[in-house]
């Protein structure tokens, strides 16, 4: 999608080991947003991020650590990848936090064997 | 836990038939807001109503919001086989919570 793009699309890992996915957008929106998609429960937020340095947990964090060091760099890190955080992850970025589309990056389909 | 909750599940139409998707929430929004996914692509956002509007539309789709019954309808008119997707309905004041979809599928 144009301005987003997520690295890598797709990854397999082991189980307890460290894995980082990547969100990198050229739109200079403030607002950046980390969701996981599995059958049967749509879309869930993971953590978002409302500028440099500054993050906050969603609805399904455990788990999960966020960074974001610059404003077109968002990095989710699982810092010891399980079964049940195999899904597939989806950034997000909007202008502001109200009464303002997302848009949406490509995805990356994550198995954790 | 889920705030918006689609209805149907799934839906097959016949291209040139209308397509009506209808998303329910609990609590008060700010706005609401609708997306197509196509199978193994991001999302696409298609359309925002604002809690104060009653009726929206973009092209083949039109939006409607009553906020007493916490319900919003999606219609898309003389449907498509490149409409097939799923829809997603949202709802935002702060960050966006979606609901699970509908599947909607048009054939030619």
């Amino acid at each position: 999608d144009a301005g987003i793009t997520q690295s890598p699309r797709h990854k397999v890992t082991e189980t307890g080991t460290p894995v980082t996915l990547r969100c990198h957008q050229t739109e200079n929106h403030r607002y950046m947003y980390w969701y996981r998609q599995d059958p049967g429960h749509g879309l869930r937020l993971i953590h978002y991020s409302y500028g440099v340095k500054d993050t906050d947990k969603g609805e399904v964090s455990d788990g999960y650590s966020v960074s974001r060091s610059k404003t077109e760099d968002f990095l989710l890190t699982l810092e010891s990848a399980t079964s049940s955080q195999t899904s597939v992850y989806f950034c997000a970025i909007s202008e502001t936090d109200m009464d303002y589309g997302y848009t949406f990056g490509s995805g990356t389909r994550l198995t954790v064997v | 836990s889920q705030q918006g909750e689609e209805d149907p599940q799934a839906l097959s139409i016949q291209e040139g038939e209308n397509a009506t998707m209808n998303c329910s929430y609990k609590t008060s929004i700010n706005n609401l807001q609708w997306y197509r996914q196509n199978s193994g692509r991001g999302l696409v956002h298609l359309i925002l109503i604002r809690s104060n509007e009653r009726e929206k539309h973009s092209g083949r789709l039109r939006v409607t919001l009553d906020t007493s019954k916490k319900s919003s309808s999606l219609l898309i008119t003389a449907s498509r086989a490149a409409d097939t997707a799923s829809y997603f309905c949202a709802t935002g004041g702060g960050t966006l919570t979606f609901g699970k979809g509908t599947m909607l599928l048009v054939s030619p």
